[in-house]
């Protein structure tokens, strides 16, 4: 089965400093979704990424995945308190029956001090 | 996208009761998902909601635990049977818009608390 390793677990930042968050993947992906939760809520949808060497940018978050279709990095630019929360990077199943399930990475807990 | 709402918001329930969750979304849509996100944990996947037929169930999920409904392609019903502590999660409602690669929405999430 697919697993996606997050790092970091957690991120202390100040506002205004840039960071990158890495998921890695222990298969090939077929399609790569990052998401933002706030603590206790809903899942908010960032970008999906399907393509090796894909990069997208939605305000002050670019997205990217690798070559080889292993590995995604989500970087933001200038932090700021409200971009705080888990970010979950989620990977659909090979092609077949299962690619419509995702499979999720543990999170990493982002903190932007004021 | 795909506007989806929730209810309860927020539950806390007595061991041995049942919870039913909704989940209503403003656009008809393909496929629907019922995922749990225990505490500390990440999304695990539970079942895939099937319109007019039985859920297709995860492993290590039931039918008799986790009875699922969806009657049209808008709503889903997730019920968490003769609950225990163990059950405390947050419940997602999930929905995509086909079966491929296409983007995936979540509900604001049912945060259940069993005591």
């Amino acid at each position: 089965s697919q697993e996606l390793e997050q790092s970091p677990q957690s991120l202390i930042v100040q506002e205004g400093k840039n960071l990158t968050i890495n998921c890695t993947s222990s298969k090939t992906l077929y399609g790569l979704y990052w998401y933002k939760q706030k603590y206790g809520e809903g899942l908010i949808f960032l970008m999906m990424l399907q393509k090796g060497g894909e990069e997208k940018s939605h305000e002050k978050i670019t997205a990217k995945l690798d070559e080889k279709k292993q590995q995604s990095s989500l970087h933001i630019t200038a932090s700021q308190p409200s971009h705080a929360g888990i970010y979950l990077c989620g990977a659909k199943g090979d092609s077949g029956g299962s690619n419509y399930k995702l499979t999720f990475g543990k999170g990493t807990l982002l903190t932007v001090n004021p | 996208s795909a506007v989806i709402s929730q209810k309860p918001s927020r539950d806390i329930c007595q061991r041995g009761t049942s919870l039913t969750i909704q989940c209503q979304v403003d656009s008809q849509v393909t496929m629907m998902f019922w995922y749990r996100q225990q505490p500390g944990q990440s999304l695990t996947l539970i079942a895939t909601a099937n319109q007019g037929s039985e859920a297709t169930y995860e492993s290590g999920f039931v039918i008799d635990k986790f009875p699922i409904s969806r009657p049209n392609l808008t709503f889903s019903t997730l019920t968490v049977s003769n609950m225990s502590p163990e059950d405390s999660s947050i419940y997602l409602c999930s929905v995509t818009h086909g079966a491929g690669n296409t983007e995936a929405f979540f509900g604001q999430g049912t945060r259940l608390t069993v005591v």
